[in-house]
């Protein structure tokens, strides 16, 4: 079974300029998540999608980042303007449905803002 | 209020046993879970618990007591491959999203 697909695995911006990341969740799985990791924290969740409906975007800072999620599929999280505070890695994380249960990870796109 | 606190760091000796503790605070509780997160890599999912006591998987044994709001995850025959960082997180109580602890960083010694 494939698992979660993100790219790029490594960005590197200056700051003001703009990045796109893209997500392929696990075929099948209707829960989609964002997540910020900054160096030497927990995941911090930014957006989660259920199919293509926004469930919790309350700590995504919508000034700069944008979500989303056309088809129910697959899913672009934007920044534009970056900050240097955006430095961080992201991950995209995927769930059979709603409730509690278990996710399931890609491998992270890690930007670095100069 | 939620709230999830670990050690920072932990050091350990190859072949060795090491307990990696997780307290927590919330208003309902939908279980507990164990991610395991390599340098530069994503969680993986250990385990979860929701009722108490020990529950065993192989090497890695992950404890709960929910009166103390307290877990722990108990690695045996520690291996240079364990080390990693070490996640507890709980289901909080807007949709369930998880409320993530920051980590353990686990050294493995020879």
């Amino acid at each position: 079974e494939a698992g979660v697909a993100q790219s790029p695995r490594y960005k590197i911006i200056e700051k003001r300029q703009s990045v796109a990341f893209w997500c392929n969740p696990i075929s099948g799985h209707a829960t989609l998540y964002w997540y910020q990791q900054i160096l030497g924290q927990g995941p911090k969740l930014l957006i989660q999608f259920q199919n293509n409906g926004v469930v919790d975007d309350s700590q995504l800072p919508k000034d700069r980042f944008s979500a989303e999620r056309l088809k129910g599929v697959d899913s672009t999280l934007k920044i534009q303007p970056a900050k240097l505070e955006d430095s961080a890695v992201y991950l995209c994380a995927s769930s059979t449905g709603t409730g509690v249960e278990k996710l399931f990870f890609g491998s992270g796109t890690q930007l670095s803002v100069l | 209020g939620q709230n999830i606190d670990q050690p920072t760091e932990m050091t350990a000796t190859e072949g060795a046993i090491v307990q990696i503790n997780c307290t927590y605070q919330t208003s309902g509780f939908n279980g507990l879970f164990w991610y395991q997160q390599h340098a530069g890599e994503a969680p993986t999912f250990l385990s979860y618990n929701v009722l108490d006591g020990l529950e065993e998987k192989g090497r890695f044994s992950s404890f709960l007591s929910r009166s103390k709001g307290y877990s722990y995850l108990l690695l045996k025959e520690l291996q240079m491959k364990d080390s990693a960082s070490y996640l507890c997180a709980v289901p909080g109580d807007s949709n369930y999203q998880l409320i993530w602890g920051a980590g353990t960083k686990l050294i493995i010694k020879p």
